[in-house]
């Protein structure tokens, strides 16, 4: 499977705190997207970072992008009780076409 | 509208019964995506429309299932002879080009529940 895998499964830190999640995937891609999804919600799109790029920054936002270890981190940092959700990244690669590939998520809980 | 809009938002449906998921993407993206996600799943593809042309159904995961775009803009996937294994959330995605390198921008889903 193409899929990618993400680590913690589930996290659980104090409002303020910062929270990292990784995620992982198997073949050389074109570009990582992370997406974040409430509960019954669809998915919204945070970030895209491309193959070329190491490192982006948006708001409280910072994603890395390490292509030798086919790995990828999300930081969010001064976490509010509004981050709570569950975070995917999303991989193309280059015979993939347009589809996405999803991780299986973390499971973010920000206790106020 | 705003967003990407998918109707009906929960459907329910008796095992052998045939379903139909609509979705309405914003204006003027070209490319529509469908996924199903299973609870506590990431978002699996099934199919990807660029206009009205179908380019990918590598991910449909039997001929029970078929999608549309006839005009290129309204979609629908169609799930015949539902089985209790298809229960899960249909999501609808479009983007604005075919790249991938673009966001794609997801309705809310339909929870489909197969008894």
């Amino acid at each position: 499977s193409q899929q990618g895998e993400e680590d913690p499964q589930a996290l659980s830190i104090q409002e303020g705190e910062n929270a990292t999640m990784n995620c992982s995937y198997k073949t050389s891609i074109n570009n990582l997207q992370w997406y974040r999804q409430n509960s019954g919600r669809g998915l919204v799109h945070l970030i895209l970072i491309r193959s070329n790029e190491r490192e982006k920054h948006s708001g409280r936002l910072r994603v890395t992008l390490d292509t030798s270890k086919k790995s990828s981190s999300l930081l969010i940092t001064a976490s509010r009780a509004a981050d709570t959700a569950s975070y995917f990244c999303a991989t193309d690669w280059r015979t993939s076409g347009s589809r996405l590939t999803f991780g299986e998520g973390t499971q973010l809980t920000v206790n106020p | 509208g705003a967003g990407v809009s998918q109707s009906p938002r929960y459907k329910v449906a008796k095992r052998g019964q045939d379903v139909a998921l609509r979705c309405d993407p914003i204006s003027g993206h070209v490319s529509l995506f469908w996924y199903q996600q299973a609870l506590g799943q990431g978002p699996e593809f099934l199919t990807y429309f660029q206009n009205e042309a179908q380019l990918d159904k590598s991910g449909l995961p039997s001929d029970r299932f078929f999608a549309e775009r006839p005009e290129g803009s309204v979609s629908t996937l169609k799930i015949q002879r539902t089985q209790q294994e298809d229960s899960a959330v249909y999501l609808c995605a479009s983007s604005l080009q075919g790249l991938a390198a673009r966001e794609q921008f997801f309705g809310p889903g339909t929870r489909l529940t197969v008894l």
